[in-house]
């Protein structure tokens, strides 16, 4: 059974800072895997998409990379900025269903 | 496109009421999805849809929930008789090509 894992729960670090986010998952079998973000009562916000085959997707400020050799994934976001505060939750998708880490709430100070 | 539609935002009810949530897809995606969310069990795939036809429904939690999409445009998720339990925030999404989009929510309470 597929088991997604993010880690840290909770990251709080200064505006301007580099910073990764890390996801795990337990089955390298996997179809691809996406990085989502959800902002305080609001709906979930598709980031970066990473097919099976790909390595690394980029998005602006944003880099996702893809180990599935080690079960592996991050999320890394440049320069950020307060608007970055929310929470980034990745999924992987396994049998064409998404299976869901249970997120990383990340605070950016000013 | 306005992206996924839910309605209601917001819906309080009283334990042993019927409740209705609505979602109106994104126009052409093929797959439409309702998830629950609480802070104790994250996000859980309820119910999947792909053309309209319900593909797996083994997240549904009871029988006293159901789902239906009569047309492409269109599904509802119902709960008959709605307990405290089943106080969360459910979401529906469609895709197509593994692109998600997710509406806002509806926030359930049940007293």
């Amino acid at each position: 059974k597929q088991e997604v894992t993010q880690i840290p729960a909770a990251l709080s670090v200064p505006e301007g800072e580099n910073l990764v986010l890390n996801c795990s998952f337990t089955d390298s079998a996997i179809y691809n895997l996406q990085w989502f973000r959800q902002d305080p009562g609001k709906g979930l916000t598709s980031l970066l998409l990473i097919q099976s085959s790909q390595r690394e997707q980029t998005s602006g400020r944003l880099n996702a990379s893809l180990d599935k050799s080690s079960g592996r994934s991050t999320l890394y976001i440049a320069a950020s900025q307060p608007g970055d505060s929310a929470t980034y939750l990745c999924a992987v998708n396994s049998n064409y269903q998404l299976i869901w880490g249970a997120g990383t709430k990340l605070i950016i100070k000013p | 496109d306005a992206g996924v539609i839910q309605s209601p935002r917001h819906e309080v009810t009283e334990m042993g009421q019927e409740v209705t949530l609505r979602c109106k897809p994104i126009s052409g995606h093929d797959y439409l999805f309702w998830y629950r969310q609480t802070m104790m069990r994250g996000l859980e795939l309820l119910i999947y849809f792909n053309n309209n036809v319900p593909i797996d429904d083994s997240g549904m939690p009871e029988d006293r929930f159901s789902a239906k999409m009569p047309n492409a445009s269109f599904s509802t998720l119902k709960i008959q008789p709605s307990e405290p339990r089943d106080s969360a925030v459910y979401f529906c999404a469609s895709s197509s090509m593994d692109i998600y989009t997710f509406g806002s929510g509806t926030r359930l309470t049940v007293v």
